[in-house]
């Protein structure tokens, strides 16, 4: 069965520090990846997503996110974490059930900024 | 308003109400989600909509009834809940079924 891991549960990194969160799928095919960005009581909003092409991905608040075929891969990076970052991280992967989009999530990543 | 709104934001309801979570999307989209997100779970997909017309409905017990009227509006009428059916609700929408899905802030239920 699909499925999507996020094995960091929690991650607690300094103001100013680099980010990296892991995110490992399970399908056989090339998925849509995507990582998501919810704060305390809000929505999800979205970060950057991947359909095909460069396997670098630009997205907004200065993501980006690397797809790793060979590892199955696709984890969420910053070179240097905000206070306003702290927040809960999920990654998904789309996939296509007869041209529908189903996104699967994983657990999420909770994000800690210390002073 | 833009983007995806949803009201009420809270809502604290006994397990013989009946109550209804309305979402409203200002994005021009054709599909609609409902998802569910429950502590130390992931989000769940309950039901999607695409012009209207329901193309999924993921096991979902029949106490949670969707009812999309339009492409900008989507409802999900409660009834006799239990308590594990306490959640955050969040609704979604696309503009298409393959692309990308916008997330609204969400219904805090609480079921008693």
């Amino acid at each position: 069965a699909q499925s999507v891991t996020q094995p960091d549960i929690h991650i607690t990194v300094s103001e100013g520090a680099s980010l990296e969160l892991r995110c490992n799928y399970s399908y056989g095919a090339t998925p849509y990846l995507f990582w998501y960005v919810q704060s305390p009581g809000q929505g999800l909003q979205l970060l950057l997503k991947y359909f095909s092409g460069d396997t670098l991905v630009q997205g907004i608040k200065g993501f980006e996110a690397e797809f790793k075929r060979s590892q199955s891969s696709f984890n969420l990076r910053k070179p240097s974490v905000h206070w306003s970052d702290a927040a809960e991280y999920f990654c998904a992967v789309g996939l296509d059930s007869g041209g529908y989009n189903k996104l699967i999530f994983g657990a999420g990543t909770r994000l800690a900024v210390h002073p | 308003e833009t983007g995806v709104t949803q009201t009420p934001r809270h809502l604290v309801m006994g397990m013989t109400n009946k109550k209804s979570l309305k979402c409203e999307q200002h994005l021009g989209h054709n599909a609609m989600y409902w998802y569910k997100q429950s502590a130390k779970k992931p989000l769940e997909l309950m039901f999607v909509y695409s012009l209207e017309e329901r193309v999924e409905n993921n096991s979902v017990p029949s106490r949670f009834s969707p009812e999309c009227p339009n492409s900008s509006h989507l409802f999900l009428h409660l009834h006799t809940l239990q308590p594990e059916d306490s959640a955050l609700y969040l609704c979604a929408s696309s503009q298409g079924l393959g692309d990308t899905q916008y997330f609204g802030p969400g219904t805090r239920l609480t079921v008693l």
